[in-house]
């Protein structure tokens, strides 16, 4: 079974404050992958990075960044210089893959957690 | 680059009306999802389709069933709409080639009065 826990429902941060959220996954499988998606107040789910259990490199992109570890199972996201505009529900996603080569890649998200940027 | 194309944008039902939502995927991507996210809460996953054949299962509820066509959209219907079934329908698709990208519709907000 797997499971993706996001401890942190709601946060509200000052704009130019940093702010990182967190995710911790639970799966029994070697190869997987794991997502970060923005859910802006709009609706639609804004693909943010993907990142594969082969590959615990950190990421950055502009004032993004994400912190990969193995060791705890977590995969971290971290906005710097928080902006009004990031204000949305950010969700962690996980999918293992698949063994038999076709079919199901289904995700399974966290909770979410809320995040509000205030002017 | 074209995305995953959902239509309606929006859909407004009564209760135990039926519903079809339409997904059209990404060019060459054979693998079609479905889900549902409920007000506050995190998508669950539906149902998906490989090459047209269901592949994987997920809360779907008998009322509901979905298939995908040879031009590889896909379509759900709901029947005997509930107020429950009011939600944010998604559709994503993804590709076994290349890096397992999973790219996600603008989405369906179905209320049902």
């Amino acid at each position: 079974a797997q499971k993706v826990t996001q401890a942190q429902t709601e946060i509200s941060v000052v704009e130019k404050e940093d702010v990182t959220l967190d995710c911790v996954y639970e799966t029994r499988d070697t190869t997987y992958y794991l997502f970060w998606y923005k859910q802006p107040p709009s609706g639609e789910l804004v693909f943010l990075i993907r990142r594969n259990s082969f590959d615990e490199q950190n990421e950055i992109s502009g004032r993004y960044s994400w912190n990969f570890q193995k060791s705890t199972s977590s995969f971290n996201f971290t906005i710097t210089a928080s902006q009004v505009v990031d204000s949305a529900v950010y969700f962690c996603a996980l999918r293992t893959a698949p063994y038999s080569g076709a079919g199901s890649y289904q995700l399974t998200f966290g909770k979410g957690t809320k995040l509000s940027v205030i002017p | 680059a074209a995305g995953v194309i959902q239509s309606p944008r929006h859909l407004i039902k009564e209760k135990r009306e039926t519903a079809t939502l339409k997904c059209y995927p990404i060019p060459r991507h054979d693998t079609v999802y479905w889900y549902q996210q409920g007000p506050g809460q995190d998508p669950q996953f539906l149902i998906s389709f490989y090459e047209k054949m269901q592949s994987d299962k997920g809360s779907i509820p008998d009322r509901f069933s979905a298939q995908q066509f040879s031009d590889y959209h896909s379509e759900l219907n709901m029947s005997s709409l509930e107020l429950g079934d009011s939600a944010l329908y998604f559709c994503a698709s993804s590709s076994l080639e290349g890096d397992y990208g999973y790219t996600f519709g603008s989405g369906t907000r179905l209320t049902v009065v």
